[in-house]
């Protein structure tokens, strides 16, 4: 089953605005990812950020975490056109499993 | 970084055949692979993990008949869909994780299956 919602499901953005997206997850957690996908494409890692672990920023992207809310959130600053694609967070489970379970993801599209 | 390759990228079959697909770690030994299924404008199920040397492990609803999974050596996993139908027309990626704890994983391109 999945294990996290992103929320918004779609957003359209201007070229050089910034975009937010959420993920919500249900269970207690090892770690939290982010990935990319082009259409039709397989997924691409964008970030990782473990359960001790608030904040993470890399290039123009930043990723935080809030493990009492059970919440992440993914920044990217500066949009650009390139950015377009849909974007899934994905929980890793406890124990060391390598599980890693996607919410259902944010469509994203920027418009130059 | 680590790359995964997949073949085919498309494959378009006839009711009742079985399609092999392979997912083939490059640079790295990968003892488990990760077999997802994706509908159109939907996010990633997980099928299946391939575990080296072992017997899959199927999530809850996946039939291990229908989706055979092998992982023969240390690069190679194999996903055969035997005697397709139209509803398993589908985009099926690969994955594979390195490290233990924190996992991240790398991706397959993707197989688009299309079941006339």
């Amino acid at each position: 089953s999945q294990q996290g919602e992103e929320d918004p499901q779609a957003l359209s953005i201007q070229e050089g605005e910034n975009a937010t997206m959420n993920c919500s997850y249900k269970t207690s957690i090892n770690n939290l990812q982010w990935y990319r996908q082009n259409s039709g494409r397989g997924l691409v890692h964008l970030i990782l950020i473990r359960s001790n672990e608030r904040e993470k920023h890399s290039g123009r992207l930043r990723v935080t975490l809030d493990t009492s809310k059970k919440s992440s959130s993914l920044l990217i600053t500066a949009s650009r056109a390139a950015d377009t694609a849909s974007y899934f967070c994905a929980t890793g489970g406890l124990g060391g499993y390598q599980k890693v379970t996607f919410g259902t993801g944010t469509k994203l599209q920027v418009i130059p | 970084g680590a790359v995964v390759s997949q073949h085919p990228s498309r494959v378009i079959c006839k009711s009742g055949t079985s399609v092999k697909i392979e997912c083939r770690s490059l640079d790295f030994q990968a003892t488990t692979m990760f077999w997802y299924r994706q509908f159109p404008k939907q996010s990633l199920m997980l099928m299946a993990t391939s575990n080296e040397g072992s017997k899959a492990t199927y999530e809850q609803g996946v039939e291990k008949d229908k989706f055979l999974i092998n992982h023969a050596s240390l690069t190679l996993s194999t996903l055969t869909v035997t005697s397709a139908h139209p509803e398993d027309s589908s985009f099926y990626i690969c994955s594979a994780g390195i490290g233990t704890g924190a996992i991240k994983l790398f991706f397959g391109s993707g197989t688009q299956l299309s079941v006339l």
